[in-house]
């Protein structure tokens, strides 16, 4: 089945600046790749995704570029402010029912 | 349109007992799944359902089992509960049936079994 490695587990920035999550996939088969945001006590919820026949996504601070020949695919925001402070997850698959999640980055966005 | 609701928000079970995780969602989504996330893990599928009356197992579906008799809800149910089952687990529909597409969660139960 599917394995998703997802890189840094904690990451910090300051305010302002940009901030890079990376995942690697192991089945080709997988075509779609979306990105949630989980703040405290909450649900996760899609901030992004990206399916195979697109290399890179963008959404004003947030975008996702995707190598399908390497198997990664990496969520990039650009000026980072305090309320972007959450766990992002990242996740492959090929279908509802068999999407598998990484194992999420701690991102703090320091004031 | 409240999304996704999940009951209770928390719970505290003893080794053996059984209990019932509520979901409903009101979007008229076919697609229904409840995930269970651990420290470390991200989270993993339990079960499935595409539609009323039609279940599925997903990667860890040991010790629960579901229903679906009606579109809105999906409960999950742990007939034995053991300190291996202590989780948050989040329930998540969507509208897609099969190809991969948005899931929408609620907000999760936290539940600790001792």
């Amino acid at each position: 089945g599917e394995n998703v490695e997802q890189h840094p587990s904690t990451l910090s920035v300051q305010e302002g600046d940009s901030a890079v999550i990376k995942c690697t996939y192991s089945d080709s088969a997988s075509n779609y790749f979306p990105w949630y945001k989980q703040e405290l006590g909450k649900g996760p919820q899609l901030i992004i995704d990206i399916r195979s026949n697109v290399g890179e996504k963008k959404d004003q601070r947030i975008a996702v570029t995707l190598n399908k020949t390497a198997k990664h695919f990496s969520l990039h925001i650009t000026e980072t402010q305090p309320e972007d402070s959450a766990v992002y997850f990242c996740a492959a698959s090929r279908g509802n029912n068999d999407m598998r999640f990484g194992a999420g980055t701690r991102l703090t966005v320091k004031p | 349109n409240a999304g996704v609701t999940q009951t209770p928000k928390f719970q505290v079970l003893k080794t053996g007992q059984s209990m019932t995780l509520q979901c409903a969602q009101d979007m008229n989504h076919e697609y229904m799944s409840w995930y269970r996330q651990d420290p470390g893990m991200g989270l993993r599928l339990i079960h499935y359902s595409v539609g009323a009356g039609i279940t599925d197992q997903g990667e860890v579906p040991n010790g629960y089992n579901v229903s679906r008799s009606t579109t809105e809800d999906f409960p999950l149910r742990l007939l034995s509960a053991a300190p291996s089952q202590t989780s948050v687990y989040f329930c998540a529909s969507s509208y897609s049936q099969g190809t991969a597409d948005t899931q929408y969660f609620g907000p999760g139960t936290r539940l600790t079994v001792l």
